[in-house]
């Protein structure tokens, strides 16, 4: 089946640096992408979806410049949180779309534990 | 308002009992429904994926229903397993198919 993975997979930083999470498709070509976080008992909230090759679209209340997305390839997309703040500390999760099989099927990435102290 | 709901929020059931968990939508137009199961700490893993032309779907012990007039979805779990205590989560998804709507779980927990 379809793998996607994220790297890296827990990360704690301090206040103000950034951190970069990776979001593959092991196996298949995704031309788009999507970022969500998710809180505590929560379902997850979609953040931005990212096409390769051009601007990521984020979602209502979504800043741009602290979430910086590129999609520099079919499969490898990677969310930035710039000037990391305790709470941007949540569950980040990624999914990929297959256009190979026509149905476009989403398959999600294990999730990265965002920690920031 | 969220156009997907799910109940109950949380059940808890012992093991080898089974379940229903419930999904009304009023996404539309409505072109796919979604059932995940996402562990503790992992993404979601798709069980299900039913479009407007079926009304049942099963996948190993889990098995799907969708009533599109209704706008009504369940997910049966038979026999259940200490490693089905998970969040199951409904995703509607819009006829245009970028519009992906997430219902908010249901947390199951299987007991011994």
């Amino acid at each position: 089946g379809a793998v996607v993975s994220q790297h890296p997979s827990w990360v704690i930083c301090k206040s103000g640096t950034s951190v970069k999470i990776e979001c593959r498709s092991l196996d298949f070509q995704a031309t788009t992408m999507f970022w969500y976080r998710q809180f505590p008992k929560q379902s997850l909230m979609l953040m931005a979806t990212s096409n390769e090759g051009s601007k990521a679209t984020y979602e209502q209340g979504v800043e741009k410049d602290k979430f910086l997305i590129n999609h520099a390839s079919l499969t490898l997309s990677t969310l930035t949180v710039t000037s990391a703040h305790p709470e941007d500390s949540s569950f980040y999760i990624c999914s990929a779309r297959d256009i190979g099989g026509g149905d476009y099927e989403q398959y999600f990435g294990p999730g990265t534990r965002l920690t920031v102290t | 308002k969220n156009q997907v709901e799910q109940s109950p929020q949380s059940l808890i059931i012992l093991e080898g009992k089974n379940c229903t968990l419930q999904c009304n939508y009023t996404v539309s137009p409505f072109s796919n429904l979604r059932w995940y199961k996402q562990d503790t700490g992992r993404g979601p893993v798709s069980l299900t994926i039913m479009t407007f032309s079926e009304n049942t779907k099963s996948n190993g012990r889990y098995t799907a229903t969708l009533d599109a007039d209704t706008k009504q979805s369940s997910l049966h779990i038979t026999a259940s397993q200490l490693s089905d205590s998970a969040s199951y989560i409904c995703v509607v998804t819009a006829y245009n198919n970028n519009d992906m709507r997430f219902g908010a779980g249901t947390r199951l927990t299987v007991k011994p």
